[in-house]
């Protein structure tokens, strides 16, 4: 099994700035199998970025993913009030368990 | 546009069955690969399993920790998503998603339903 670690925990920053979130996985996740969620409270997880760094259909340019290997980052730029939220990598390679990173929350400083 | 439905959340004993439904439309049902993943109070998400499709031959897998105790299956002509979960332990507590994905990236989820709350209480 993969297993996904989420840095920070918590990340607390004012609207308009920029946060980076990292998700480190045990092993290298092939084909870049690496997916972020955004989840606010009493919702379902909503996809924001698949294949480490391309966009779910609607999901605007201010989010955007990186990485490869074992190493992976999440960037917003510009926060606005509806991002801060909870964001939760996750690994789907093939023949493993998908598996999901521990979340960061993002709150407002 | 593709909805996904889950019903048949409750409270149950420790040790007892539930069985959740995932009601699917706006999808080609039977190619879909189709997973649930749980979420305990105020705790992250768990990937509980998946079914694949017809496609490619309805192959299930299953977390480690539900393996043996929860079954997947699916009724295609019915457009329906199942979940058998027996044995059930306090720490099955959870909200339950139905969850699919598509593309070449099926295990990215981009459909979510609303989620069935399960509480295994005595």
């Amino acid at each position: 099994e993969i297993v996904l670690t989420q840095s920070p925990g918590t990340l607390s920053l004012s609207p308009g700035e920029r946060a980076t979130l990292s998700c480190r996985a045990s092993q290298t996740v092939s084909s870049r199998y690496l997916a972020w969620y955004q989840q606010k409270p009493g919702q379902a997880p909503r996809l924001l970025i698949y294949g480490a760094s391309s966009r779910a259909t609607g999901i605007p340019d201010k989010f955007s993913g990186s990485g490869s290997g074992t190493d992976f980052t999440l960037t917003i730029t510009r926060l606005e009030p509806e991002d801060f939220a909870v964001y939760y990598c996750q690994q789907y390679a093939d023949s493993v368990p998908v598996t999901f990173g521990p979340g960061t929350k993002v709150d407002i400083k | 546009e593709v909805q996904l439905v889950e019903s048949g959340g409750g409270l149950v004993e420790p040790g007892g069955s539930l069985r959740l439904s995932c009601a699917a439309s706006g999808v080609t049902f039977s190619d879909a690969w189709m997973s649930w993943v749980r979420q305990a109070p105020g705790k992250g998400l768990e990937w509980v399993g998946r079914i694949k499709g017809k496609i490619d031959r309805g192959t299930i897998d299953y977390a480690a920790p539900v393996k043996g105790r929860f079954t997947i299956s699916r009724d295609d002509p019915k457009n329906t998503l199942f979940l058998q979960m027996n044995s059930l332990k306090t720490e099955d507590t959870a909200v339950y998603y139905c969850t699919t994905g598509s593309g070449w990236h099926r295990d990215a989820f981009d459909v979510w339903g609303q989620g069935t709350m399960v509480t295994v209480s005595s």
